[in-house]
């Protein structure tokens, strides 16, 4: 039974560009959502996908969007990078979005920006 | 504004000992508390939680409190072991699932 798998697992970007970060959720799972852990901090929530809809979101500006297809899976996407976008970004899954369920990581992707 | 707080970086315990972590939370709406485990180069792996309806729930080794009036909750492991060297995060949600983490508390059990 796989668990929670992202993609790719580092990345190396320069400041302005664009990228786009692959999730697939634990096998049941309909919920994604996305955090971003910076070096010495607690992962931060940047949204949630649900039945393919955006439907709770973190502090983060709109140059993080996100989108979820019929098969559940997520992607991230961040534009016009910036150097403090470097961060390890986390995709969990769970079944619903109650607090009751909890959520289950994939091992993140690394991203670095020069 | 950090809702949930790890004050400890750090905590070392012999193995066989009790290790206990501590964790303080501000927002009163949050209903569910969790506990992850993180090794490097790995995602957070869920660990127990605890309902705010409760006081204690337990599993294995592992044992959470919660004392509402104080806002703290507490992990607590016995007996330690050197395969619980890790970094222990505290989480909470209110309602939904969305979780606020706080900082991570590196646990190094000494064989």
């Amino acid at each position: 039974d796989a668990g929670v798998t992202q993609s790719p697992t580092h990345l190396i970007k320069t400041r302005g560009q664009q990228v786009t970060l692959r999730c697939s959720p634990k096998s049941g799972h309909d919920t994604v959502s996305w955090y971003q852990q910076a070096l010495g901090q607690g992962p931060q929530f940047i949204f949630q996908y649900y039945e393919e809809e955006e439907r709770q979101r973190g502090n983060f500006p709109d140059r993080f969007s996100g989108h979820q297809f019929p098969n559940y899976s997520s992607e991230l996407n961040v534009n016009a990078l910036l150097l403090g976008d470097s961060a390890l970004y986390l995709c969990a899954s769970s079944y619903g979005t109650h607090s009751n369920q909890p959520q289950h990581f994939g091992d993140g992707t690394r991203l670095s920006i020069l | 504004d950090q809702q949930v707080k790890q004050n400890s970086p750090s905590l070392s315990v012999q193995e066989g000992r009790i290790s206990i972590l501590n964790c303080d939370y501000t927002n009163s709406m949050f209903d569910y508390f969790l506990w992850y485990k993180k090794y490097p180069a790995e995602g957070p792996t869920f660990l127990i939680s605890i309902s705010s309806i409760k006081d204690k729930n337990e599993d294995g080794r592992f044992t959470v409190f919660l004392n509402k009036s104080a806002k703290h909750l507490s992990l607590h492991i016995v007996p330690s072991q050197p395969g619980d060297s890790a970094v222990y995060f505290c989480a909470a949600s209110a309602e939904t699932n969305n979780l606020f983490f706080g900082t991570g508390t590196r646990l190094t059990v000494i064989p």
